[in-house]
């Protein structure tokens, strides 16, 4: 069983709408959420982190994290074709050493 | 931002011959990390490295993989014999320093194919 689940498998938003990602975790020992994008031929990159309840904000991109479901999501505002990439949910076990713990990803396609 | 180069960028190679893999972390970054993805898979951890030393490796870390550092150069990973199964994309990265809070600055992979 996977320990990071991540749903939908893709989504399709027309250029300004809104995109949204969920992602839970089946193992209580994960805290630490990331958010990683990855464009095709790229590596991931960094969107954002969150290790507390409630929301985070950096520009047109928010996370909502629950620990006590263990479900964090991600929202896009304002979509552009340039965000259309995978989104990777990835989870940090309880160590002095980093480990990610990933999703299988999902796959977001901005139509302009 | 950041950056990690990977190199070379695709290796073909038969199976049971020897291949590294090299990377190029972040300058100053102290962390260095290989993970692994196969096509319609998740991101897999294999091994993270710190001052001259495996801090902790995956299961899939086989006994016939290594990584070094050695000064000044390249972050390695290195495959002796190469099996069909390691056919995968393998993204080095680096982080300033350890811990869940880190973030990891990933390079653009290197895709290994094994005949």
């Amino acid at each position: 069983q996977q320990k990071v689940q991540q749903s939908p498998e893709s989504l399709s938003v027309p250029e300004g709408g809104m995109a949204s990602f969920n992602c839970t975790s089946s193992d209580r020992n994960f805290q630490y959420f990331w958010w990683y994008r990855q464009h095709s031929g790229e590596g991931p990159k960094a969107l954002m982190s969150i290790f507390s309840d409630g929301d985070k904000k950096e520009g047109r991109f928010t996370a909502h994290l629950n620990k006590a479901s263990l479900h964090v999501s991600l929202h896009i505002r304002d979509s552009q074709p340039s965000d259309s990439a995978l989104y990777f949910c990835a989870a940090s076990e309880p160590s002095d050493n980093s480990k990610l713990i990933w999703g299988l990803g999902t796959s977001l396609v901005v139509n302009p | 931002g950041p950056k990690v180069l990977q190199i070379p960028s695709h290796q073909i190679i038969d199976m049971g011959q020897m291949v590294t893999l090299n990377c190029d972390p972040v300058s100053n970054h102290l962390y260095f990390y290989w993970y692994k993805q196969i096509l319609g898979q998740q991101m897999e951890f294999l091994v993270n490295f710190y001052n001259g030393k495996v801090m902790e490796k995956s299961k899939l870390f086989k006994d016939q993989f290594s990584v070094e550092r050695p000064d000044g150069s390249y972050f390695t990973l290195k495959i002796q014999p190469t099996a069909l199964e390691d056919s995968a994309v393998y993204f080095c990265a680096s982080s300033l320093l350890g811990g869940r809070a880190e973030t990891l600055y990933f390079g653009s992979g290197t895709r290994l194919t094994v005949l």
